[in-house]
């Protein structure tokens, strides 16, 4: 099957201009994931859809970024404005989701975009 | 709030060694625990997926332990090879389906 895919996969932009990332999931997988990543660390979540609803957003900062499922299968994140910090991969990953207790979630990582803020 | 923390942060041995990557949580009503491979420029891959009534797992050279209740996971990778250069990062599975890495350990292989 299809893996996880992201587009662009690099983008460089100067501070105060806007962005956006583009993630198409594994076909049918119902939860898809944003995960910010700077250089030297681990992955921070982002926000998680279920279908076209948000199930935590708790970490995304909503001043500035964005994001949208409206269909249930693609998304979009967006960040306006950006700033320095911002510059990290932003990886998209998605899940099943088959509400069985043992059912692992196993998540599946698409290869990111790099974004350089300058 | 949960917390993960990989040890070391870097490591580089010859090839051939047996090696050991550790990674730590501090809460320990975990789901599961996943280790990944991240080579530079490339999304994460997979290797391991422990359940939390799981104690280990293995798949080919590599092999991870789960002691929940310590809150604490290790790698084993056995006679490493210069493929096997990466960054490797674990991550936990709370309620809501929630990932929490840690901050990764990059591994060179020298041959």
């Amino acid at each position: 099957e299809a893996g996880v895919a992201q587009s662009p996969r690099y983008k460089i932009i100067e501070k105060r201009q806007s962005v956006a990332f583009w993630c198409n999931p594994i076909s049918g997988h119902a939860t898809l994931y944003w995960y910010q990543q700077i250089l030297g660390q681990g992955p921070k979540l982002l926000i998680q859809f279920q279908n076209n609803g948000v199930v935590d957003d708790s970490q995304l900062p909503k001043d500035r970024f964005s994001a949208e499922r409206l269909k249930g299968v693609d998304s979009t994140l967006k960040i306006q404005p950006a700033k320095l910090e911002d510059s990290a991969v932003y990886l998209c990953a998605s899940s099943r989701f088959l509400r069985l207790a043992e059912d692992p979630y196993e998540q599946y990582f698409g290869p990111g975009t790099r974004l350089t803020v300058t | 709030k949960q917390e993960v923390t990989q040890i070391p942060a870097a490591l580089s041995v010859p090839e051939g060694e047996n090696l050991v990557l550790n990674c730590s949580f501090t809460d320990s009503a975990i789901y599961n625990l996943q280790w990944f491979r991240q080579d530079p420029g490339k999304g994460l891959t997979s290797l391991l997926l422990i359940q939390s009534s799981q104690r280990e797992q293995t798949s080919g050279r590599l092999n991870a332990s789960l002691d929940k209740s310590s809150g604490r996971s290790t790698l084993y990778i056995a006679a490493s090879q210069p493929g096997d250069s990466a960054t490797y990062l674990c991550a936990v599975r709370n309620a809501g389906n929630m990932l929490t890495f840690g901050g990764g350990t990059r591994l060179m292989v020298k041959p």
